[in-house]
């Protein structure tokens, strides 16, 4: 079983905050480390796709960073808005395995007006 | 374009009944998957294709799940014989070539099983 870690579960901030959740997986065979949104009733929509170490991303007010060699993704959220709202899943592919993604648990993001 | 489209929405059933889950992939995308979300837990790989060959089903949780994939496009997850642990979000997804990319992901199909 190939575990990945997401914390915080849940987290609850005010509107304006800036935030940041964490993605632990294992390193070994790594291929391609990738974050989604999901929001309720909605489909999970594609944020980064992300494979190199050192690797920094970003769109509008959210950016991501990756660690290859020690196996932690970071995402940040800069003044959160109530329509970030949302759970934020990190998932990893590996080169052994390529096409299927093994997902976290998710962080659930409430965004408070 | 259109996205991933699957049918039904919602889907409540009853124990020992079978049932059929439908994805329709965006066009031209040759690689297909299925994952399932159970309450509390995280989104479980089930099955993938490539094109209408499934290199790996090691997901499938029995010989109850099946899964095809038929003129590369269309595909269907049936469950025989449905138990209660069968219940939870059933969510496809499509991508252009497969090999650890992007996945675009239907709105799923929440199963209930009483």
């Amino acid at each position: 079983i190939l575990n990945v870690e997401q914390s915080p579960q849940s987290l609850h901030v005010q509107e304006g905050d800036s935030t940041n959740f964490t993605c632990s997986f294992p390193s070994s065979n790594f291929y391609a480390l990738h974050w989604y949104r999901w929001e309720t009733a909605k489909s999970p929509e594609a944020l980064f796709v992300m494979t190199l170490n050192g690797d920094e991303k970003k769109k509008g007010r959210i950016s991501a960073t990756l660690n290859t060699k020690e196996g932690y993704s970071y995402l940040y959220i800069k003044g959160s808005q109530p329509e970030d709202s949302a759970t934020y899943l990190c998932a990893f592919s590996r080169g052994s395995t390529l096409g299927r993604l093994y997902f976290g648990r998710g962080t659930q993001l409430t965004v408070w007006p | 374009g259109a996205g991933v489209s699957q049918s039904p929405s919602n889907k409540v059933t009853e124990k020992g009944k079978d049932v059929e889950l439908r994805c329709d992939p965006i066009s031209g995308h040759t690689a297909l998957y299925w994952y399932r979300q159970s309450l509390g837990q995280g989104l479980e790989f089930l099955i993938y294709f490539q094109g209408n060959s499934a290199p790996d089903k090691s997901g499938l949780p029995s010989d109850r799940f099946s899964a095809e994939r038929t003129g590369g496009s269309v595909s269907t997850l049936t469950i025989q014989r449905t138990q209660q642990e069968d219940s939870a979000v059933y969510l496809c997804a499509s991508s252009p070539r497969g090999e650890g990319n992007e996945q675009f992901f239907g709105p799923g199909t929440r199963l209930t099983v009483l």
